[in-house]
């Protein structure tokens, strides 16, 4: 079955470190994101990418990077310019051919924890 | 620029009440709207969505209809089970603009109890 493969989990790093979330979609879907979720948040958009070696930046996108080299393939970088990085991070993806019509796809989500 | 505003929750029923979740937006152009649900743990699925006015999307006992006049597109379900306890989310995707319309707005989302 196709779908969107967050890895892992669960993720924990020391403060100060990098860290970097995989994402992995068999949709063939052209465009991805990534949001993020805070309890009484709802979802806040980090990054997204419409097509391979493009993204922008979203609503929340300082302290983080992101890479689109395959079009299956969105990891994103939590460094460690983020100051309050624990939360769980969200990965979804959608067809471009419909734009706004089409809903997103979402990943399992990884929940980063930072002590 | 474009926000969805969701009634406050958590939102506790018995099993087998009738369920409104409210949800408002401000939009620039025309968006689509979009129901999501989310269980415990896992990322969010899509509950049903509207393109256009008037339209009602409807999924597993859920409806919803996009009102433009009162910029709305409530959620309804008129007998829930326990197997509908999630956290719901409201969501538009504008089409203003560049690349607006490749992204989703989302709600904060209410968290749903139903008791036996």
């Amino acid at each position: 079955d196709g779908g969107i493969t967050q890895s892992p989990k669960y993720l924990f790093r020391k403060e100060g470190q990098n860290v970097t979330l995989s994402c992995e979609q068999n949709l063939n879907h052209d465009a991805m994101y990534w949001y993020r979720q805070d309890p009484g948040q709802g979802l806040r958009l980090i990054y997204y990418s419409q097509i391979v070696n493009d993204f922008q930046k979203g609503d929340i996108a300082e302290g983080y990077s992101v890479s689109r080299e395959k079009k299956e393939s969105f990891p994103l970088t939590v460094t460690s310019a983020q100051k309050n990085p624990t939360a769980f991070y969200l990965c979804a993806s959608r067809p471009s051919v419909d734009g706004y019509n089409s809903p997103l796809h979402f990943g399992n989500g990884t929940r980063l924890t930072v002590t | 620029g474009d926000s969805v505003t969701q009634m406050e929750g958590p939102v506790t029923l018995s099993e087998e009440a009738f369920l409104t979740i409210n949800c408002t937006y401000t939009a620039t152009g025309y968006p689509s709207l979009f129901w999501y649900v989310q269980y415990p743990g896992e990322g969010l699925q899509l509950l049903l969505k509207a393109t256009k006015a008037d339209d009602k999307g409807s999924n597993k006992g859920f409806e919803a209809t996009y009102r433009k006049e009162t910029t709305s597109f409530h959620l309804e379900k008129g007998s829930v089970q326990v197997s509908d306890s999630a956290v719901y989310f409201c969501a538009l995707s504008d089409n203003f603009g560049g690349t607006s319309g490749s992204r989703l707005t989302f709600g904060e989302g209410t968290q749903l109890t139903v008791n036996p």
